[in-house]
């Protein structure tokens, strides 16, 4: 896990307040995957992107979430009006090309939901 | 829809027998694997992967089988330690060009909770 920074470790919000979770991937990786993690169940992909582009969000809420990876910068998974279902460990995992089956990953965000 | 399945949440093992831990899954297309290993609080790490034209992938204590025509793979630990004691994901990749962009993203089983006891 060495490299893939996530931030913050835990995040507490309130219902229907926002949530910014950050994902700065190791050095050399231009590829990042979101996977989140509900209570009880596996990890869920969520999205992937490349620098500046969103390559496949096909594991993304409808609603409310959006994904971002800037030139410059971390990449940003954002929750607008969070519920108490987005409850979950969130994951970030990186790779230096799109076709690595091996990620590394974050120690994720705990984000809990009130 | 679980298309990687991990049947059981839990195994406990004693310390320097081997661990075996199982992993079905149902799509054919499935052209690579991986194994998974995750500590509490911690992101998964990496452990062992094969491919689907192996058969068998060894990397010192873990060895990880594929038998396709059964849609089944295995890892076995042996000798099992103590440190080995976390959750353990199988996980499953289709060919790129199944996915947007040719990305390599992942399915996961929902993983076995390893304890090797002293």
């Amino acid at each position: 896990n060495a490299g893939v920074m996530q931030n913050p470790r835990h995040l507490v919000r309130r219902r229907g307040q926002e949530a910014r979770l950050r994902c700065s991937p190791m050095k050399g990786h231009s590829h990042v995957y979101w996977y989140r993690q509900l209570p009880e169940e596996g990890l869920k992909f969520m999205v992937y992107l490349q620098k500046e582009n969103i390559i496949d969000e096909s594991g993304m809420p409808k609603e409310r979430f959006s994904a971002e990876f800037p030139k410059e910068g971390p990449s940003i998974l954002r929750i607008q009006q969070v519920v108490r279902g987005d409850s979950a460990a969130y994951f970030c995992a990186t790779a230096p090309g799109q076709y690595n089956e091996k990620l590394f990953f974050g120690s994720g965000t705990q984000l809990s939901v009130l | 829809d679980q298309q990687v399945k991990q049947n059981s949440p839990s195994l406990s093992v004693q310390e320097g027998r081997i661990s075996i831990l199982n992993c079905d899954y149902t799509n054919s297309m499935f052209d690579y694997f991986l194994w998974y290993k995750k500590y509490p609080a911690e992101g998964p790490t990496f452990l062992i992967s094969i491919s689907s034209i192996k058969d068998k992938n060894e990397d010192g204590r873990f060895t990880v089988f594929l038998n396709k025509s059964a849609k089944h793979l295995s890892l076995h630990i042996v000798p099992s330690q103590p440190g080995d004691s976390a959750v353990y994901f199988c996980a499953a990749s289709l060919p790129p060009s199944h996915n947007a962009g040719n990305n390599r993203k992942l399915i996961w089983g929902l993983g076995t909770s390893l304890a090797v006891n002293p």
